[in-house]
């Protein structure tokens, strides 16, 4: 069965300091892999995917995760805090070969960025 | 933007009352989902869609029932509401590669 895990249910950074939100899966076949952030009282928006063979891959607002699979991470950075990634962020795993498109969140972490 | 519309956004109700939650999509895309966010446990499939009446369970359905008479609607009852149903809910749709797209919500409070 797939699992995530997101380490830290809190994380807190100065602006302008790197961000990291770590994630690990657990899967059987290859994964797809994913991280959505949640703005206060929105719903889920895609920050980016690993869906393909590059294993470092770009997003929306400057974030980037590296799919790590001798590590089963998928690990998500910005090198430099904003004020507005004050959020909550989700990993998610997918079953590459499955045919119901279903997705395997992980708990959540909340990003706190101090000024 | 998905075209995802959830309806309603707020719902206040009674314990033991039916609830139905309705998600809209305008893309005609195939398959789609209800999930539960409650603190602490992310975001749990509570039933999906892979067709017009083809459903199936997700990891949290004791308490829930799903329809889909249409393509475009997919709606989730609550046939007799209880306090451990208060939570916020999201309907999603997939596109290729399981990217899926979430409506904005609905926060439900059972009382």
């Amino acid at each position: 069965a797939q699992s995530v895990t997101q380490l830290g249910s809190h994380v807190s950074v100065s602006e302008g300091a790197l961000v990291l939100l770590r994630c690990n899966y657990s899967s059987s076949v290859p994964p797809y892999l994913f991280w959505y952030v949640q703005y206060p009282n929105q719903g889920l928006q895609l920050l980016l995917k690993y869906t393909s063979a590059a294993t470092l891959v770009k997003g929306i607002n400057g974030f980037e995760a590296e799919f790590k699979k001798s590590e089963t991470s998928f690990h998500l950075t910005k090198p430099s805090a904003h004020m507005s990634d004050a959020a909550e962020y989700f990993c998610a795993v997918s079953d590459r070969g499955g045919n119901t498109g279903k997705l395997i969140f992980g708990q959540g972490t909340t990003l706190q960025v101090k000024p | 933007d998905a075209g995802i519309t959830q309806s309603p956004r707020h719902k206040v109700t009674e314990t033991g009352t039916p609830v139905t939650l309705r998600c809209h999509q305008t893309e005609n895309h195939r398959y789609m989902y209800w999930y539960r966010q409650d603190p602490g446990h992310g975001l749990r499939l509570i039933h999906y869609s892979y067709g017009v009446k083809d459903t199936d369970k997700g990891e949290v359905s004791d308490g829930y029932s799903v329809s889909r008479s249409k393509t475009e609607d997919f709606l989730l009852t609550l046939e007799s509401a209880t306090s451990s149903q208060t939570s916020v809910y999201f309907c999603a749709i997939s596109e290729p590669q399981n990217i899926q797209y979430f409506g904005a919500g609905t926060r439900l409070s059972v009382l």
